[in-house]
Order: structure tokens, then sequence, then C-alpha cells
């Protein structure tokens, strides 16, 4: 089955600065590379998401970028500002085969003032 | 459309004792998932369901686990004489066959 792995497992970055967090995946089939932002104690929020026939895709400070051939994929939050710390999980699946979900291990960010 | 909605928030049970949880998946959404989620962990599938027809279930689900969704609509997960080891968030999440939402989750502790 497949295999998502997430790197850093932590990330502590100064307001205003790029955060960067990096997942690889096993499966070449998958083909729907989403990421979630979880706050304490609630469910994750997708915040962008990617399929496997586009490279790259922003929405504001957000982007994520795809290497299909690498079979990695990585997410960007530019200027970070503090209401970004959170866990973040990179998560992999397979669109016709019900598009459930592998998750990363998870990267707590913490962006300090 | 308030999402997906999962009752209770929070469960504490003895050892032994049956527990179910409740998921009101988004309108419309015909699939629903659950998952499963330790501490520091990322959720894990456990299985889903297309309108009322279970499809999947991962083998982490074992024999004392069961899901249905009735008429496809909400879902319910049960767990039969819990162990400690089953103590964890247990997240719903619906789908219309794209992107995911989840739920809140129910916290699950085994004592």
């Amino acid at each position: 089955g497949e295999n998502v792995e997430q790197h850093p497992s932590t990330l502590s970055v100064q307001e205003g600065d790029s955060a960067v967090i990096k997942c690889t995946y096993s499966d070449s089939a998958s083909n729907y590379f989403p990421w979630y932002k979880q706050e304490l104690g609630k469910g994750p929020q997708l915040i962008i998401d990617i399929r496997s026939n586009v490279g790259e895709k922003k929405d504001q400070r957000i982007a994520v970028t795809l290497n299909k051939t690498a079979k990695h994929f990585s997410l960007h939050i530019t200027e970070t500002q503090p209401e970004d710390s959170a866990v973040y999980f990179c998560a992999a699946s397979i669109e016709a085969a019900g598009n459930k979900l592998t998750f990363g291990g998870g990267t707590r960010v913490l962006v300090k003032p | 459309d308030t999402g997906v909605s999962q009752n209770p928030r929070h469960k504490i049970t003895k050892r032994g004792q049956n527990v179910t949880f409740r998921c009101d998946p988004i309108s419309e959404h015909n699939r629903l998932y659950w998952y499963r989620q330790t501490l520091g962990q990322g959720p894990e599938f456990l299985t889903y369901f297309q309108n009322e027809a279970q499809l999947e279930k991962s083998r982490l689900l074992s024999d004392r686990f069961s899901a249905e969704r009735p008429k496809g609509s909400f879902s319910t997960l049960e767990i039969q004489r819990t162990e400690q080891g089953d103590s964890a968030m247990y997240l719903c999440a619906s789908s219309p066959g794209t992107s995911s939402t989840f739920g809140s989750g129910t916290r699950l502790t085994v004592v």
C-alpha cells in the first residue's frame, strides 16, 4: 500500500519568514495530494490540494509543488503569521480507488512573533 | 450547511464496554470516511462508504469494530469490548467525490 513520509516533524520560523514542508510517497498510482492544517482539538482542515496533472498550485500565501518523477511534493508558506502555527499534514490518494487518504506523520509549525 | 458533525466530542469508557459514535456528513456528500488518529500521528484510514454501501475496510478495523451508514445519510461506528489500545481520536470525513471535509472528531479514552 501507499506510504507517505513527511519532513521535518517540527519547524520553528520567525514571523514573516517562509516555511517549507516536504513529503514523499511510494505508490506511483497516487494522483491526488491534499494538505491539511490541524489546530488543537479540531479536525484537519483542507488548505490546498494538487492533482498529478499539475506541477504547481498557488493560493495567496500558500503554494504546493509536485514532482511526479521523484514522487515528492512540498508545501510552501510565505510571509508566515502567528495564526499559521498548527500541525500540517500531507496526504496522498488514488482518486479512482475511493480517494481514501494516506497521511504523513505531520509537521508542527511554530511561528514566533 | 454546517459541515461534518460528530457526536459525542469526548467519550470516556471502561475497558470491555461498547461505544458508538455518530457522524452527520455534509448533505448530499455521497462518500463518508472514518479515520483514527493517535497522539502525534497522522490520521489512519479505517473504512469508507459510497452512499449506503461500505466499499472498503482497513485491516486496522478488527472484528470488534463495525460501521454502518443506513440510507446513505449519517453513519455510526461501534467498538465492542473496548481495549486501552482503542484510545484515540476518531475522525469522520465526507466528500462529494473529490476533496474530503473532516469533522472535529470524537476523542475516546478507555480506562
